[in-house]
């Protein structure tokens, strides 16, 4: 069975300009959270995605959106790229939502913003 | 609000030591609690989880106890090896007012390098 696939891995974008990660989840998982790892502030919680529809948001600007496709696809936006927006963006599917519910991740996209 | 507090790294210890790693918790309700690691270059992955008060989660040789009393789910394992070397996550993910939720809460993550 496959993995969690993150597209791109890598990138690098210039200040003000805006992004687009994708994810697909693992066959016949429909819920699709993301996650932000930087060094100084570790893992932050974005956003929470089940059946289409945004179930939890975290504490980041309205420059951070996603959404989910009927498929169960996800993608993630962030326009007008700030540099304190660099870095590893990680993609986690679920089964379903729950208590105890493991998050499957992906290998993550590293951006970088110069 | 919602919060893990683990210990800092980063932790060096020999081959076939015993380790410990801490984790509490801040939580309202009746978390659940999880160790996750992540090896370089890679993404997290589920080491062990508990769901309850007095549930022992275990995997590879490690164990963590969830402790309602002291709000803890420390990581332990009787000989750590080479391999072991990765960085560990405590998280926790708690339902709230909309029900349901598979948000994770993490703690800051604690570098372990096992030596030969």
């Amino acid at each position: 069975k496959a993995g969690v696939t993150q597209t791109p891995r890598y990138l690098i974008k210039t200040r003000g300009q805006q992004v687009t990660l994708s994810c697909s989840p693992i066959s016949g998982h429909r819920s699709v959270s993301w996650y932000q790892q930087t060094p100084g502030q570790g893992l932050q919680f974005l956003f929470e995605y089940f059946s289409e529809t945004q179930r939890n948001k975290g504490n980041f600007p309205g420059r951070f959106s996603g959404r989910q496709f009927s498929n169960s696809r996800s993608e993630m936006n962030v326009s007008t790229l700030e540099l304190g927006d660099s870095a590893l963006y990680l993609c986690a599917s679920s089964p379903d939502r729950g208590r105890g519910t493991e998050a499957f991740f992906g290998q993550g996209t590293r951006l970088t913003v110069v | 609000g919602n919060s893990v507090t683990q210990m800092e790294g980063p932790v060096t210890l020999s081959e076939e030591a015993f380790l410990t790693i801490n984790c509490t918790y801040t939580a309202t309700g009746y978390p659940s609690l999880f160790w996750y690691v992540q090896y370089p270059g890679e993404g997290l992955q589920l080491l062990l989880k508990a769901t309850k008060a007095d549930d022992k989660g275990s995997n590879k040789g490690f164990e963590a106890t969830y402790r309602k009393e002291t709000t803890s789910f420390h990581l332990e394992k009787g000989s750590v090896q080479v391999s072991d070397s990765a960085v560990y996550f405590c998280a926790l993910s708690a339902p709230n007012y909309g029900g349901a939720t598979n948000k994770l809460i993490f703690g800051t993550g604690t570098l372990l390098a096992v030596q030969p």
